[in-house]
C-alpha cells in the first residue's frame, strides 16, 4: 500500500541554519505532496503542496519540489528561526473511489536555538 | 473563512464511558474526514464522508466508534465503551470537491484521555 517516510528526529539547528527534512514515498498513480506543520497542542496547519513531477510548493520560506524520479519531497528552509520550531509531516493523497485519503509519515520534531 | 472548529478540545473520562466530539467543517466545503493521531505518530485516517453520506470506515474504526454527519454540516464521532487505548488525538478536516483530490484543512483537535 502507499506509504511515506520522514528522517527520524529531533532535528536541532541553530538560528539562522539551513533545513532540510527528507520524505519519501511510496503510491501508485500520481499523488499530490504535502508538507503540514503542528505546533504544541495544536491541530495540523498546511505549509505547502504539489500536485504533480517537477511541482515546486513554497511557503514562508519553506520549499519542497516534487521528484518523481527519487519518490521524494524533501522540505527546506535557507534560514531557520525559532519560531519555526514546530513538528513537520509529510503526506501523500490517497485517491480512489473518488476521493483522497492522507497517509502521513510518522513527523520530525524539529528545535531551533536562538 | 472561520476555519475548522472542533468541540471540546480535551476530554477526560473513565474507562466504560461513552464520549462524543463534534466538528464544524469550513462552510462551504462538502467533504469531511476524522483521523485520529497517538503520541509521536502521525494522523491516521477513520472515515469520510461526501456531504451527509460516510463513503468509507477504516479498519481502525470498531463497533465502538460510529461517526454522523447530518444534513451535510457538522459532523460528530461517538466513542461507546472507551477503552484506554482510545486515548489519542482526534482530528477533523474539511475539503472541498466533486472529483479528484482536494486539500484539507484541519481543526484544532480533540485531546481524549481515558483513565
Amino acid at each position: 500500500g502507499d506509504s511515506v517516510t520522514q528522517m527520524e528526529g529531533p532535528v536541532t539547528l541553530s538560528e539562522e541554519a539551513f533545513l532540510t527534512i527528507n520524505c519519501t514515498y511510496t503510491a501508485t498513480g500520481y499523488p499530490s505532496l504535502f508538507w503540514y506543520v503542528q505546533y504544541p497542542g495544536e491541530g495540523l496547519q498546511l505549509l505547502l503542496k504539489a500536485t504533480k513531477a517537477d511541482d515546486k510548493g513554497s511557503n514562508k520560506g519553506f520549499e519542497a519540489t516534487y521528484r518523481k524520479e527519487t519518490t521524494s519531497f524533501h522540505l527546506e528552509k535557507g534560514s531557520v528561526q525559532v519560531s519555526d520550531s514546530a513538528v513537520y509531516f509529510c503526506a501523500l493523497s490517497s485517491f480512489s473511489g473518488g476521493y483522497n485519503k492522507l497517509i502521513f509519515g510518522a513527523g520530525t520534531r524539529l528545535a531551533v536555538h536562538p | 473563512d472561520t476555519g475548522v472548529s472542533q468541540d471540546p478540545r480535551h476530554k477526560i473520562t473513565k474507562r466504560g464511558q461513552n464520549v462524543t466530539f463534534r466538528c464544524d467543517p469550513i462552510s462551504e466545503h462538502n467533504r469531511l474526514y476524522w483521523y485520529r493521531q497517538t503520541l509521536g505518530q502521525g494522523p491516521e485516517f477513520l472515515t469520510y464522508f461526501q456531504n451527509e453520506a460516510q463513503l468509507e470506515k477504516s479498519r481502525l474504526l470498531s463497533d465502538r466508534f460510529s461517526a454522523e454527519r447530518p444534513k451535510g454540516s457538522f459532523s460528530t464521532l461517538e466513542i461507546q465503551r472507551t477503552e484506554q487505548g482510545d486515548s489519542a488525538m482526534y482530528l477533523c478536516a474539511s475539503g472541498s470537491g466533486t472529483g479528484g483530490a482536494d486539500t484539507q484543512y484541519f481543526g484544532p483537535g480533540t485531546r481524549l484521555t481515558v483513565l
